[in-house]
């Protein structure tokens, strides 16, 4: 069975630096997503990408983040500076089309910032 | 935006017990999902349900869309079912981008 995959599975950074999250969503898929979840609490969206676009975004998703297709494939999320508060897990999704579509998640990526 | 709410947050259970959870939200909804949150912090598919019911293995789950809840049954409950079960929802939008809005997640405890 088809499956999202996420690289790598546990990352941890320093304050301040760049990290890019890694994520091969399905490959017949068009829509994808980013969620984020700190520890203890609750899964929260991030963003949506369709077409080479953010089709929305939330409020945590400022400008120190960036979604970007590099390729076929992969669909990466980028923290420009980490925090200490971007400290938690980061699932990637994917969706075959958008309006009730089912999504698909991988395993999650946990990030820790020090 | 909708509200997702879970219930009971806290659940523990007896091996071979069964056991219902709620999720109640607060407008209408083109998708609904059940995951497992496992210990190792994967969300796994359980159920994709935006109405009617449907069962795997022993789990099954039901959507009553029109008075906007769904169940998740658990049955003859095994120490494999402990975790955080979340329910999420997708509220129909022509312009926006499908986003799932989750609830708080039922945490379950099954004991030997």
């Amino acid at each position: 069975e088809p499956e999202v995959t996420q690289t790598p599975s546990h990352q941890v950074t320093q304050m301040g630096q760049e990290v890019i999250l890694r994520c091969v969503p399905i490959s017949n898929h068009l829509y994808f997503y980013w969620y984020r979840q700190i520890l203890g609490q609750k899964v929260e969206f991030l963003v949506s990408f369709y077409n080479n676009e953010i089709s929305e975004k939330s409020e945590i998703f400022d400008d120190q983040f960036s979604v970007e297709r590099p390729d076929g494939s992969n669909f990466t999320l980028k923290i420009r500076s980490t925090k200490l508060e971007d400290s938690a897990m980061y699932f990637c999704a994917s969706s075959g089309s958008r309006g009730g579509y089912e999504q698909y998640f991988g395993p999650g990526t946990r990030l820790t910032v020090t | 935006g909708i509200q997702v709410e879970q219930s009971p947050p806290d659940l523990i259970l007896q091996e071979g017990a069964n056991s219902t959870l709620r999720c109640n939200f607060s407008d209408s909804v083109n998708n609904l999902q059940w995951f497992h949150q496992n210990p190792w912090g994967q969300l796994i598919n359980l159920f994709y349900i935006p109405s009617g019911t449907k069962q795997n293995g022993r789990l099954s789950a039901t959507t009553v869309a029109t008075e906007r809840y769904s169940l998740l049954y658990i049955s003859s409950s095994q120490t494999t079912d402990s975790g955080v079960y979340f329910c999420a929802v997708e509220r129909p939008h022509k312009a926006a981008g499908n986003k799932l809005t989750f609830g708080g997640g039922t945490r379950v405890l099954v004991k030997p």
